[in-house]
């Protein structure tokens, strides 16, 4: 298994307070990944990262902020929580060199509940 | 949106049977990939498909791609009751790099 790990694992929270999620990996890959994952919507990209420092939004980046100071830390921070992002999330990354270089490594993802 | 589209929804089968499952899409791609996802874990990835593929096999998985329907399918032959899982498309636009993911065939291994 690649070197992935998704901190909290589970986590219950009220509305209105700010939650960071912390992805980590030991790989050296170049790319990130949070992905938030819902009853019948599949996977959807919430923001990316391709280096440290650079990050950019997915298809669903409202209300969500991201961090990247280190190659191994992604933070996914939830500035006021709202029910609606009661989800699975998923931290991914990427970017080995040669014939993986497009493929993905997941997390094992954070179950998060917004009452 | 390109988002690949996973038709069936769901699928139940007979232990030894094969499975397919097919991904259409709607704009130019760089490469398609399918993942599967057991109940409360992570996707792994399965196989990657490029543009310039038609065909790509994988121990008992095959998958091919046709550019021209925007289509691909993933065959899973002799099916056994550990590949009851989700399976998943995903696309890589060539437009911007971008990979999205679609809503995924639940797949249901029968004893």
């Amino acid at each position: 298994d690649a070197g992935i790990t998704q901190s909290p694992r589970h986590k219950v929270t009220e509305t209105g307070t700010p939650v960071t999620l912390r992805c980590h990996q030991t790989e050296n890959h170049r790319y990130m990944y949070w992905y938030r994952q819902d009853p019948g919507h599949g996977l959807r990209l919430i923001h990316y990262s391709y280096g440290v420092k650079d990050t950019d939004k997915g298809e669903v980046s409202d209300g969500y902020s991201v961090s990247r100071s280190k190659t191994e830390d992604f933070l996914l921070t939830l500035e006021s929580a709202t029910s609606s992002q009661t989800s699975v999330y998923f931290c991914a990354i990427s970017g080995t060199s040669g014939a993986h270089y497009n493929e993905q490594f997941f997390g094992p993802g954070t179950r998060l509940t917004v009452l | 949106s390109q988002q690949g589209e996973e038709d069936p929804q769901a699928l139940s089968i007979q232990e030894g049977e094969n499975a397919t499952m097919n991904c259409s899409y709607k704009t130019s791609i760089n490469n398609l990939q399918w993942y599967r996802q057991n109940s409360g874990r992570g996707l792994v990835h399965l196989i990657l498909i490029r543009s310039n593929e038609r065909e790509k096999h994988s121990g008992r998985l095959r998958v091919t791609l046709d550019t021209s329907k925007k289509s691909s399918s993933l065959l899973i032959t002799a099916s056994r009751a550990a590949d009851t899982a989700s399976y998943f498309c995903a696309t890589e636009s060539s437009r911007d790099d971008k990979i999205i993911f679609g809503k995924g065939t639940r797949l249901h291994i029968l004893p």
